[in-house]
């Protein structure tokens, strides 16, 4: 079946820093490729998402490209702020059914 | 935007909860996951113009329900202390869709 995998955290950064997270996947078809980030005490919100091999989604500074030969979703930033401390998911999903998520990565960023 | 209610619930081993979600306004499309501590959401089951259009890896002791405003209830019956989550309601403008929008979550604890 379908999986996520990302990189285990927590990731602790300063601010400015270049942030990278780890994201891969197994799944049947062409899924779309998601990243949600959840602030404490909140739903998830919808960060950028790809639905095609070599798509790049982009939104707030972060960058994920779609790399289908290497099954990946890698999240960037090139500049991280004390406000994009969060845990961030990525997710996967055939046609808006059966999202998986994986399991999240936590994100601290230090003045 | 998405709601659910209510914020925090208590239940004892072996009782029955009702929870629910109002969908975001023209969605017709409700999903529910369970985010136990520490993970990330599991799908649950979807609901599409008020039939069950999906389900993920979970007993029929949880069940829901979709109603004519497209808002929706997940009942969860025989409550395990393993049931204590953050349960999350999605919605989308259609099944095949694949953005959607999350509500802030109930959280449920089993005691």
């Amino acid at each position: 079946g379908n999986s996520v995998t990302q990189m285990e955290g927590p990731v602790t950064l300063s601010e400015e820093a270049f942030l990278t997270i780890n994201c891969t996947y197994t799944a049947t078809g062409y899924p779309s490729l998601f990243w949600y980030v959840q602030y404490p005490g909140e739903g998830l919100q919808l960060l950028l998402k790809a639905t095609k091999a070599d798509d790049k989604g982009s939104n707030k500074g972060f960058e994920a490209t779609y790399r289908k030969e290497t099954t990946s979703f890698h999240l960037e930033k090139g500049s991280v702020q004390v406000s994009d401390s969060a845990v961030y998911f990525c997710a996967l999903s055939n046609y808006g059914q059966n999202f998986v998520f994986g399991p999240g990565t936590r994100l601290s960023v230090l003045p | 935007g998405v709601t659910q209610s209510p914020t925090h619930l208590i239940k004892t081993r072996g009782q029955q909860v009702t929870l629910r979600c109002s969908s975001q306004s023209g969605h017709n499309t409700v999903s529910w996951y369970q985010q136990a501590l520490g993970q990330g959401p599991q799908f649950i089951f979807q609901y599409y113009r008020k039939e069950e259009n999906g389900r993920g890896n979970f007993p029929p002791r949880f069940s829901g329900l979709q109603f004519p405003n497209d808002s929706s209830e997940l009942n969860v019956n025989a409550l395990e202390l393993d049931d204590s989550a953050l349960y999350l309601c999605a919605s989308s403008v259609d099944s095949g869709t694949d953005t959607q929008y999350f509500g802030p979550g109930t959280r449920l604890t089993v005691l």
